[in-house]
């Protein structure tokens, strides 16, 4: 049964970049037709996809925070990671990791199971 | 602003049937049978309900249903149960440059 985990800083002042990472158990992130994939949803509001890795390396991005996101992944601990810069208020959320389910037809995310509990970032100074 | 329209709330009675819709374009809903639902209870994770527009994953009650006409995909939830009491979330392939879009959610009361 695979189980996710995210981890890193409750608190990140404004222009600073802010770092998670997903810990995955019970599966490995470089096998399967999947997409390692943060999700994330403002306080108050629904959930905003932010990106994702497959299982060969290759990431999708949100059109609207590409410019400030990176997702990595370390295969040798079974862990992949988001990088989002320059943050803002706005980007205080609660940070979620999810295994998404590859479409065929497109090599993208589809469907996403299990989650993580997630993780409460706060953007303040 | 969501890509994906949903009603703010529904509300029903135990035992009753109720359904969300959730409508999007022709370039994400309408196009592909990729919409997915999700069951969020206050301060927990989101659990997948419905992928692929109607396949439950395994576990998931079969009071839960969902079916897709156009540009609009729902979710029928039959004999209604307190438990059910959360907040759902469509999602749907947005296609080739948004990849993945969700809807704004529906909060759910069980009255």
């Amino acid at each position: 049964q695979v189980q996710l985990q995210e981890s890193g800083p409750g608190l990140v002042k404004p222009s600073q970049t802010l770092s998670l990472t997903c810990s995955v158990s019970g599966g490995s992130i470089s096998g399967g037709a999947y997409f390692w994939t943060w999700i994330r949803q403002q306080p108050g509001k629904g959930l905003e996809w932010i990106g994702s890795i497959s299982y060969s390396g290759r990431t999708h991005y949100n059109p609207s925070l590409t410019s400030r996101i990176i997702v990595s992944r370390d295969t040798s601990k079974n862990h992949y990671s988001l990088s989002l810069s320059s943050v803002t208020a706005a980007d205080t959320a609660v940070y979620y990791c999810a295994r998404g389910v590859e479409i065929p037809i497109a090599s993208v995310p589809n469907w996403f199971d299990p989650w993580g509990q997630g993780s409460l970032v706060t953007v303040s100074s | 602003q969501s890509a994906l329209t949903q009603p703010a709330s529904v509300s029903g009675s135990p035992g009753q049937s109720i359904t969300i819709s959730c409508t999007g374009s022709s370039s994400d809903i309408g196009s592909y049978n990729l919409v997915s639902w999700y069951q969020q209870h206050p301060g927990k994770a989101p659990k997948v309900m419905i992928y692929e527009v109607s396949e439950r994953p395994s576990g998931v009650s079969d009071r839960f249903s969902g079916s897709k006409s156009g540009n609009t995909a729902s979710l029928t939830i039959s004999g209604l149960q307190a438990e059910d009491e959360a907040d759902y979330y469509c999602c749907s392939y947005g296609g080739s440059s948004t990849y993945v879009a969700f809807g704004g959610g529906t909060k759910l009361t069980v009255l």
